[in-house]
């Protein structure tokens, strides 16, 4: 089946320290792969995406390669911020209109 | 952008009462929509996909009497929690696919407490 699993966390970091947010998949096909950050009491907003192999999505200084050979999507960011502090999911669609398969969640705090 | 409206975002009930929760999305048409539900610091789980004037199909484990799913318009599906109890109590997501950018776009949450 369809699966995802990231880093459990949380994961504790200082102002412009550098991320990396692990995430691996099991999925039958060519799943489209996403990040999403949901901020305390909110709900989920997409991050970044890729649709296919090598592919790379950023946004907001985060990006994360998709990798085939390595079934991985790993989340980094080069200097974080404490606006940063969230949870991110790591999730995987198979195809148009189907519904996503979602990580544990890794939560992330930024200290001043 | 496409936005996707659940309200309401916060509700209190007492047990064995009923609750429903609707989803919209504002800006477009979504002949699909998701329930999810989330548990303190754990992900989403998938509780069922609403198809606009279809049978919901739920996932197993998910009593679909007891969580029914109505998507009766190309914007709008409710869920309704039919006799709550403390152990529904939760954290419940809808998400809506954007039909022409193939892209789920969520609701803010609704924050269900059963006393």
């Amino acid at each position: 089946g369809n699966s995802v699993t990231q880093m459990e966390g949380p994961v504790t970091l200082s102002e412009e320290a550098f991320l990396t947010i692990n995430c691996t998949y099991t999925a039958t096909g060519y799943p489209s792969l996403f990040w999403y950050v949901q901020y305390p009491g909110e709900g989920l907003q997409l991050l970044l995406k890729a649709t296919k192999a090598d592919d790379k999505g950023s946004n907001k200084g985060f990006e994360a390669t998709y990798r085939k050979e390595t079934t991985s999507f790993h989340l980094e960011k080069g200097s974080v911020q404490v606006s940063d502090s969230a949870v991110y999911f790591c999730a995987l669609r198979r195809g148009y209109g189907q519904n996503f398969v979602f990580g544990p969640g890794t939560r992330l705090s930024v200290l001043p | 952008g496409a936005v996707v409206s659940q309200h309401p975002s916060r509700v209190i009930c007492k047990s064995g009462t009923s609750v429903k929760i609707e989803c919209r999305s504002l800006d477009f048409q979504a002949t699909t929509m998701f329930w999810y539900r989330q548990f303190p610091k754990q992900s989403l789980m998938l509780m069922a996909t609403s198809n606009e004037g279809s049978k919901a199909t739920y996932e197993q484990g998910v009593e679909k009497d007891k969580f029914l799913i109505n998507h009766a318009s190309l914007t709008l599906s409710t869920l309704t929690v039919t006799s709550a109890h403390p152990e529904d109590s939760s954290f419940y997501i809808c998400s809506a696919i954007h039909p022409r950018h193939d892209e789920a776009f969520f609701g803010q949450g609704t924050r269900l407490t059963v006393v």
